[in-house]
């Protein structure tokens, strides 16, 4: 079976910079693309990130270009997302997901972890 | 950007009721969609991609249809687990969520 377990989630000031990360198992991490989805508290969801299966493509919301950046360590099965210049809009619960490819759509998702950006 | 909105933003109904939502693109995405069903506090989960094409496991009272710019996801007969937010998603350029529609019960 697919898993994907967020964590990294936590309580941060505005400014901050945090890191999550994705323990993917069931299936050959480094065939597929893998994405960040967040869902802010009462909200609908908002893609992030992308990463292509090689890590060679990677793909950035407007809102978070130049401040998040996405990668992945196929050998450890581990898909991270670095987040930097954090404000209170960034706070939500940030899911990661499998993708079939580059460009597509997601099959598989995580239980997400919260991000929660206050002072 | 291609721009996805979703109607209606709530739909109240009945167990058995026939339920559309309907899910517009501001350009033409092809057949290039997904719709997900998600209940409070869990992930969202894959029913449908490439606009009509079922996922396994999921129940065969779901169903999708559209192409280009207009799409729906129907319920045919709708039970008590379907009560949830739904959403759809485009995957032609770089990936977007319509708003969401929440199906709640009447």
């Amino acid at each position: 079976d697919v898993h994907l377990v967020e964590s990294g989630g936590n309580l941060i000031q505005p400014g901050g910079s945090l890191r999550l990360s994705c323990a993917a198992s069931g299936f050959p991490f480094s065939n597929y693309a893998m994405s960040w989805v967040r869902q802010a508290p009462g909200k609908g969801l908002e893609w992030v990130s992308t990463i292509s299966d090689s890590g060679f493509s990677t793909f950035h919301a407007d809102s978070v270009k130049g401040r998040f950046t996405i990668s992945r360590h196929n050998s450890k099965n581990t898909l991270y997302l670095q987040m930097s210049s954090l404000s209170a809009e960034d706070t939500a619960v940030y899911y990661c997901a499998k993708g079939m490819t580059a460009l597509s759509y997601f099959d598989y998702w995580g239980q997400g972890t919260l991000v929660t950006v206050s002072s | 950007d291609i721009q996805m909105t979703q109607s209606p933003s709530t739909l109240s109904a009945s167990v058995g009721d026939r339920v559309t939502i309907t899910c517009r693109a501001s350009d033409s995405i092809s057949t290039w969609l997904a719709w997900y069903q998600q209940k409070p506090g869990k992930a969202p989960k894959l029913l449908i991609q490439k606009a009509s094409s079922l996922e396994s496991r999921v129940p065969s009272r779901f169903s999708g249809s559209g192409s280009g710019t207009e799409f729906t996801l129907t319920i045919s007969s709708l039970q008590p687990d379907d009560f949830a937010t739904y959403y759809c998603q485009q995957y032609n350029s770089y990936w977007m969520f319509g708003q969401g529609t929440k199906v709640e019960i009447k």
